[in-house]
């Protein structure tokens, strides 16, 4: 069935450190792809989102291009904050357009 | 505004005992959705409803699980009797309709309901 994959956290960075997490998606038709953030104690939050392949999705200084030929939609950020920690997590689309797929989530945590 | 509202925000009961978890989507949303999240399943989709309808529940774990949604304000969840590996933290989101593409668009979470069953 329809799955995403993202990269096992935690990953620890120092602040102004560059991030990637990574993400791949099954290739089942064309789906919308998504990137939500989870901060401690709260829900989960879109950051950014791409709907079709080569598409960039920004936010936040975040960015992450969808990328048909290798299925995935990594996560990039040229220079981290200690506000950046939280929780990661890659989603698609599924079942049509309604039902949105998580993957596990990638922990987050930045030292000053 | 008023993001999605849940309650309670934590609860802890003893096994056998009736949860009922409550959720109050963003007022004009025409979708409703109930995820599960647990540190070894991950965000598991539970139930969703499109204009107070049940369209998908396939990721009720059991018959234990229902979830109603009586007005398009209003839904619960409900575990009867509860077990410990119910144990975990309770999402509710509520969506537009995106106009794009159809369907379900952007979902707005909930702060969540974290269970804890004794």
């Amino acid at each position: 069935g329809d799955s995403v994959t993202q990269m096992e956290g935690p990953v620890t960075l120092s602040e102004e450190a560059f991030l990637t997490i990574n993400c791949t998606y099954t290739a089942t038709g064309y789906p919308s792809l998504f990137w939500y953030v989870q901060y401690p104690g709260e829900g989960l939050q879109l950051l950014l989102k791409a709907t079709k392949a080569d598409d960039k999705g920004s936010n936040k200084g975040f960015e992450a291009t969808y990328r048909k030929e290798t299925t995935s939609f990594h996560l990039e950020k040229g220079s981290v904050q200690v506000s950046d920690s939280a929780v990661y997590f890659c989603a698609r689309l599924s079942g049509g357009y309604n039902k949105l797929i998580f993957g596990a989530g990638t922990r987050l945590a930045v030292h000053p | 505004d008023a993001g999605v509202i849940q309650s309670p925000r934590h609860e802890v009961t003893e096994m056998g005992q009736e949860v009922t978890l409550r959720c109050k989507p963003i007022s004009g949303h025409d979708y409703l959705f109930w995820y599960r999240q647990t540190m070894m399943r991950g965000l598991e989709l539970l139930i969703y409803f499109n204009n107070n309808v049940p369209i998908d529940d396939s990721g009720m774990p059991e018959d234990r699980f229902s979830a109603k949604m009586p007005n398009a304000s209003f839904s619960t969840l409900k575990i009867q009797p509860s077990e410990p590996r119910d144990s975990a933290v309770y999402f509710c989101a509520s969506s537009n309709r995106d106009r794009g593409r159809g369907g379900a668009g952007e979902l707005f979470f909930g702060e969540g309901s974290r269970l804890t069953v004794l």
